[in-house]
């Protein structure tokens, strides 16, 4: 069974811009949870979608937004990037019935300048 | 604040040791306790989980448990050189939503 893929894996953006990215998560797996890893803070919880709605979110600013399609694809989105939003993005999906058990994509390492 | 705490490192074992990491967490109604290893530059790869007080065992893997002290550990047996990675202790919250501490790093030296 294929892994979670995320795309793109690498992105440059320049501050004020906004980004989009994307993950697909394990065929079969209906939750996806978005994760911002950085040196400083380590990984923080972004948010969870399930069945294409929002179910949990962490503490982050409203800049940071998410959706998940009828296929469970979930797209996430920075509006009006800062230089602090440089970070590993990872996705992570789960099953109905292990949802507890979370499973990483690779990444999408962003860098804003 | 729900926190979950490790020791940063890194802790360095000889190859063929114990290596011994160690987490405590802050929310008591905590129920479910993950293990994850992640190499640098990759994303993190789930070892071990554990749910119930006492010793899960996964081939050189241990996890072991104790909600009274809201302690979680992670023994590493016959420690190899490929162990060498950062080991991220995760605590499920509320939700579906993970909370991990900041990580140990492991050197295990030939």
């Amino acid at each position: 069974k294929a892994g979670v893929t995320q795309t793109p894996r690498y992105l440059i953006k320049t501050r004020g811009q906004q980004v989009t990215l994307s993950c697909s998560p394990i065929s079969g797996h209906r939750s996806v949870s978005w994760y911002q890893q950085t040196p400083g803070q380590g990984l923080q919880f972004l948010f969870e979608y399930f069945s294409e709605t929002q179910r949990n979110k962490g503490n982050f600013p409203g800049r940071f937004s998410g959706r998940q399609f009828s296929n469970s694809r979930s797209e996430m989105n920075v509006s009006t990037l800062e230089l602090g939003d440089s970070a590993l993005y990872l996705c992570a999906s789960s099953s109905r019935l292990a949802e507890e058990t979370q499973y990483f994509g690779p990444g999408t390492r962003l860098l804003v300048l | 604040q729900k926190e979950v705490e490790q020791n940063s490192g890194p802790l360095s074992v000889p190859e063929g040791a114990i290596a011994s990491l160690n987490c405590t967490y802050s929310d008591r109604v905590s129920q479910s306790f993950f293990w994850y290893r992640q190499y640098s530059g990759k994303s993190p790869e789930l070892i071990m989980s554990i749910y119930s007080n006492g010793d899960k065992e996964d081939g050189r893997f241990t996890a072991q448990l104790n909600k009274a002290s809201q302690y979680v550990s992670l023994l590493i047996r016959d420690s190899q050189p490929s162990d060498s990675a950062t080991y991220l202790c995760a605590v499920k919250n509320a939700g579906n939503m993970l909370t991990f501490g900041g990580g140990t790093r492991l050197m295990v030296k030939p």
